[in-house]
């Protein structure tokens, strides 16, 4: 089955610079990574996601990057505000009708922002 | 409108007791997941249902748990003989597009002593 790998575990910036978390998987067939923000005591909320025919997606300050031939893909977020402090997760899925669709999860990457 | 709301958000259970934990998806979602969180850890998948079909349950544990959706919407998760290694976040996700875009809801916390 499929194994999502994420790091690093633990990730603090300073109020306005760039984070980036990254994310390998292992089975070359999955086309969907979706990203889930998750704060403490909150349910994960998805904040963007790619499909494998696509390389690069961007939303206002987050964006996220796909390397199929590499099998890994990569959340970055700029301009860090203290509100983007959390625990972020990747995701893989397969999406065809021979799948279940169940999404794979990372261990999570706990972001901390100091203002 | 409603995201996917789950009850109850809190139970406690004695170990042996058995649960119902239940989860009312967006509403025209035709797929819903069942997934299990441990403290500091990503969620790991359950089963999964496409309207009222079980089409994957290669994730439950072990025959204790049980799903359900028989109507196509609300979803119940049943575990019987509740042990403490099943204390977790039950989280329950829907989607509208099968597996894309899933949406979770706020999550029952199970606590067996």
């Amino acid at each position: 089955g499929e194994n999502v790998e994420q790091h690093p575990s633990t990730l603090s910036v300073q109020e306005g610079d760039s984070a980036v978390i990254k994310c390998t998987y292992s089975d070359s067939a999955s086309n969907y990574f979706p990203w889930y923000k998750q704060e403490l005591g909150k349910r994960p909320q998805l904040i963007i996601d790619i499909r494998s025919n696509v390389g690069e997606k961007k939303d206002q300050r987050i964006a996220v990057t796909l390397n199929k031939t590499a099998k890994h893909f990569s959340l970055h977020i700029t301009e860090t505000q203290p509100e983007d402090s959390a625990v972020y997760f990747c995701a893989a899925s397969l999406n065809s009708g021979a799948g279940s669709y169940q999404l794979t999860f990372g261990k999570g990457t706990k972001l901390s922002v100091i203002p | 409108g409603a995201g996917v709301s789950q009850s109850p958000r809190y139970k406690v259970a004695k170990r042996g007791q058995d649960v119902a934990l239940r989860c009312d998806p967006i509403s025209g979602h035709v797929s819903l997941f069942w997934y299990q969180q441990a403290l500091g850890q990503g969620p790991e998948f359950l089963t999964y249902f496409q309207n009222e079909a079980q089409l994957d349950k290669s994730g439950l544990p072990s025959d204790r748990f049980f799903a359900e959706r028989p109507e196509g919407s609300v979803s119940t998760l049943k575990i019987q003989r509740t042990q403490q290694e099943d204390s977790a976040v039950y989280l329950c996700a829907s989607s509208l597009v099968t597996g894309l875009e899933q949406y979770f809801g706020p999550g029952t916390r199970l606590t067996v002593t």
